[in-house]
């Protein structure tokens, strides 16, 4: 059974902060990590896919890096706004099979004015 | 236009019944999934899918399968519904089958069976 863990489970942080959450995935077998943004209501929105050690991936205000040696990633958001209030769930991909892309129960992060 | 689209949004039925969720992409991936979101709020692979494989997760009641009638369409039957399939439902799909790929989701059907 693949263990995918994030932390914190929620986050409240004021606007215009940074901001920083973890996901630990297996170090063996990796082949891919992904992070989603899942507003209320809404779909869960891909954010990045990495799949080399060292990744690191920007969109916006809002980064990921990947160690697959030691087994984690974080997800960095600068000045955070209101709008960033969602939910971020990273995904483990090891390869082959319905395993299929394993979540974490993901971060519920919100922004107060 | 909806990437990934689901049908129905919300679902209750009474236990023993047969239903299925329909679900729909456009982006003309290769590969759809279904998942589950359990109680604890994990969303679970059920199934993958594409057009020439099916791998069904070892976990998943063979009272669940799913169909495809074409590329673009990966429906979930479920026979004699029980209480505990009460969850909601996402489809998903991606380019490719190798998880290298960001995957789109639809906005999930909410099971309830009373």
């Amino acid at each position: 059974i693949l263990n995918v863990e994030q932390s914190p489970q929620s986050l409240h942080v004021q606007e215009g902060d940074s901001t920083n959450f973890t996901c630990s995935f297996p170090s063996s077998n990796f082949y891919a990590l992904h992070w989603y943004r899942w507003e209320t209501a809404k779909s869960p929105e891909a954010l990045f896919v990495m799949t080399l050690n060292g990744d690191e991936k920007k969109k916006g205000r809002i980064s990921a890096t990947l160690n697959t040696k030691e087994g984690y990633s974080y997800l960095y958001i600068k000045g955070s706004q209101p709008e960033d209030s969602a939910t971020y769930l990273c995904a483990f991909y090891s390869g082959g099979g319905a395993d299929g892309l394993t979540f974490g129960k993901g971060t519920h992060l919100i922004i107060q004015p | 236009d909806t990437a990934v689209s689901q049908t129905p949004k919300y679902l209750v039925t009474q236990m023993g019944n047969d239903k299925s969720i329909k679900c729909e992409q456009n982006l003309g991936h290769d590969t759809m999934y279904w998942y589950k979101q359990d109680s604890k709020k994990f969303l679970k692979i059920m199934f993958s899918y594409n057009n020439k494989e099916l791998i069904i997760n070892e976990t998943v009641p063979n009272r669940f399968s799913p169909k495809s009638p074409d590329k673009a369409h990966l429906n979930l039957h479920i026979n004699s519904l029980e209480l505990g399939d009460s969850a909601v439902y996402f489809c998903a799909s991606s380019l490719i089958q190798d998880g290298g790929t960001e995957a789109f989701f639809g906005q999930g059907t909410r099971l309830t069976v009373v």
